[in-house]
């Protein structure tokens, strides 16, 4: 089966510093990955895709890096603010399946 | 332009009881998604919807119902509560497959 989004669980780092959250994924056949944020009490919410063809994409503060060798992908935010504090998500899907598979997440912790 | 929306916010149900969770979006997709999200978990995909008066199952679909009339509305029906189906449950449109999708606010459900 899909093996998507292996998360570490934690990640606190402290305020203006950079963070990074990983992800790993077992099925090479996944060509689309996006990352999801979710704060407490809220639905998940968009932040970031990245299709197989590419290997980096940049949005505001953020970047997502895939690498398809290791089957390993990473969010990167930039000058975390205690407003990123959340649980982040990766999810993926393969070749002609109509749904995303997610991991259990990372809640990241913004010390002031 | 509300997005997703869904009713109601909190539920509590007794064991065996029936309800529908309502989802409606506003933003004409052709996809519509129902997860549930257990403590501390990711989120696993219940049914799904390619437009209307198509629906199929996704990872966990035993003991709920579905039903697509219509572009925007998509709701999700239990038959016979359990206390396996406390849950936050999640609705979620996209435009297709292998895109963004939108969240609703969610839906605590919890069977005693």
């Amino acid at each position: 089966g899909e093996n998507v989004g292996l998360h570490l669980p934690t990640l606190s780092v402290q305020e203006g510093d950079n963070s990074i959250i990983n992800c790993a994924y077992s099925n090479s056949a996944s060509d689309y990955f996006i990352w999801y944020k979710q704060e407490s009490g809220k639905g998940p919410q968009f932040i970031i895709d990245i299709r197989s063809n590419m290997d980096k994409r940049q949005g505001q503060r953020v970047t997502v890096l895939l690498n398809k060798t290791v089957k390993h992908l990473s969010l990167q935010i930039a000058a975390t603010q205690p407003g990123d504090s959340a649980v982040y998500f990766c999810a993926g899907d393969q070749t002609g399946a109509n749904n995303l598979f997610f991991g259990t997440g990372t809640r990241l912790t913004v010390i002031p | 332009n509300a997005g997703v929306t869904q009713t109601p916010k909190f539920r509590i149900l007794k064991i065996g009881q029936s309800m529908t969770l309502q989802c409606t979006q506003d933003m004409n997709h052709n996809y519509m998604y129902w997860y549930r999200q257990d403590p501390g978990m990711g989120l696993k995909l219940i049914y799904y919807s390619v437009g209307a008066g198509i629906t199929d199952k996704g990872e966990v679909p035993n003991g709920y119902n579905v039903s697509r009339s219509t572009t925007e509305d998509f709701p999700l029906r239990l038959e016979l509560a359990a206390p396996s189906q406390t849950s936050v449950y999640f609705c979620a449109s996209s435009y297709g497959g292998r895109t963004e999708a939108f969240f609703g606010q969610g839906t605590r459900l919890t069977v005693v």
